[in-house]
């Protein structure tokens, strides 16, 4: 079955640690976004990418980072310059603007 | 910058009633959509509006549009228990990427 499967489920950072979240899908969708969310606060951009070796600031870039080597992925850091990064974040991946977004189930991210 | 308001942003009802919720948004669109959010989980695509439409259904859901009032309302009839949930509103503008609302969570009683 076609999807997007993000990993970890559960992650757990140290405070100065960078840490890697993985998306990936099967879906051969070109574009592939990023979102955090937060409680009442609804799903805010942090990056995304319309096509392989290409990527774009979202609203809330600040303290990450993405890389788009392959068209099946799109994995997510959250550097040690992230001052808030306890939050669950969203991958999703579109296969153009007259459709809906696939997401995947989700990580969350929590500093301890 | 979120784009879309919905309200309520809580709502109660009983089963077997209709369950409406609105979403405002400031810009033109090429098109709105509508998610579902269990709690915790990701998000699930429910319908997709684009602007040129007024109204469209899927199944027991009824969306309507009026980029006049830059509004759309989401309309659930005959609810169930298992339509517990947030629903949020999305808008695709200029650029290929969703703009969320912050959304309204539905809580139907059995």
């Amino acid at each position: 079955d076609g999807g997007i499967t993000q990993s970890p489920k559960y992650l757990f950072r140290k405070e100065g640690q960078n840490v890697t979240l993985s998306c990936e899908q099967n879906l051969n969708h070109d574009a592939m976004y990023w979102y955090r969310q937060d409680p009442g606060q609804g799903l805010r951009l942090i990056y995304y990418s319309q096509i392989v070796n290409d990527f774009q600031k979202g609203d809330i870039a600040e303290g990450y980072s993405v890389s788009r080597e392959k068209k099946e992925s799109f994995p997510l850091t959250v550097t040690s310059a992230q001052k808030n990064p306890t939050a669950f974040y969203l991958c999703a991946s579109s296969a153009g603007i007259r459709y809906g977004y696939t997401f995947g189930s989700g990580t969350r991210l929590t500093v301890v | 910058s979120q784009q879309g308001e919905e309200d309520p942003q809580a709502l109660s009802i009983q089963e077997g009633e209709n369950a409406t919720m609105n979403c405002s948004y400031k810009t033109s669109i090429n098109n709105l959509q509508w998610y579902r959010q269990n709690s915790g989980r990701g998000l699930v695509h429910l319908i997709l509006i684009r602007s040129n439409e007024r109204e469209k259904h899927s199944g027991r859901l009824r969306v309507t549009l009026d980029t006049s009032k830059k509004s759309s309302s989401l309309l659930i009839t005959a609810s169930r228990a298992a339509d517990t949930a947030s629903y949020f509103c999305a808008t695709l503008g200029g650029t290929d990427k969703l703009i969320f609302g912050t959304g309204t969570r539905l809580q139907v009683f059995p």
